[in-house]
């Protein structure tokens, strides 16, 4: 049971925009920034989103997030086949004196 | 750019301890800007954060590892590495060795290793 919860799949039409939920508390979320992983079939996994909303250099603009409260949103516009990856949200939990990650969100592009 | 490179044996047996060493090659284990980092994906399954040291020797570990767990830093060869005790074919899984960028409000992870997979069986 992850610290941090993601829907297990979400699924979109190319082209079209994906959100991905990630929910936790206090310890985690509520007090600290909230970074967005893309791990592709086979590969380790990359950082895509830090610092609640800051993009890498060389991570598209369709790649945005927000957090509020105790919650982080992932989103995707403009969905391409090669997005088809599981992502993972990650934060440090106070309480744990740890990192924690969300169980992650397989996303299918139709 | 930076590189990680987990290095180690594929096959474990039950019981026995695993070890493992991440080479940090454009970087310096010796920074005070990160902490390097642990995390492991079993078969199929989702990360798991095992832990991660500070160049002061400052560690952290997950609770459910703690126990079991020990990160330790080598600085004369830029390498940290990971030791797990007494392992089951729970532990079975992908290790990835990891850069951590963590200050005050900050956390996230910037640099991965390739992963490696290590099987527990006899």
């Amino acid at each position: 049971q992850s610290v941090l919860t993601q829907p297990p799949s979400v699924s979109a039409a190319p082209g079209q925009k994906v959100t991905i939920s990630c929910s936790g508390g206090r310890s985690n979320i509520g007090n600290y920034y909230v970074s967005w992983y893309q791990q592709l079939p086979g590969t380790a996994p990359k950082v895509l989103i830090y610092d609640n909303d800051k993009r890498p250099s060389g991570i598209p603009d369709r790649f945005s997030a927000s957090k509020s409260g105790t919650s982080a949103t992932l989103g995707i516009t403009g969905l391409q086949t090669g997005d088809e990856a599981d992502y993972y949200c990650g934060t440090w939990d106070s309480s744990l004196s740890a990192g924690v990650f969300g169980g992650g969100t397989k996303l299918t592009v139709l | 750019q930076l590189q990680l490179q987990e290095s180690g044996p594929g096959l474990v047996k039950p019981s026995e301890t695993l070890t493992l060493t991440c080479t940090v090659s454009a970087g310096s284990v010796s920074s005070s800007s990160y902490y390097w980092a642990w995390i492991r994906q079993p078969p199929g399954k989702g990360l798991e954060w095992i832990g991660s040291i500070y160049y002061s020797g400052t560690t952290y570990y997950t609770p459910s590892l703690k126990s079991r767990v020990t990160i330790s830093v080598d600085m004369s060869k830029n390498q940290f590495s990971l030791n797990l005790s007494s392992v089951t074919a729970a532990d079975t899984a992908v290790y990835f060795c990891a850069r951590q960028d963590q200050l005050l409000w900050r956390y996230y992870i910037d640099y991965w290793g390739q992963g490696t997979l290590v099987t527990v069986s006899s």
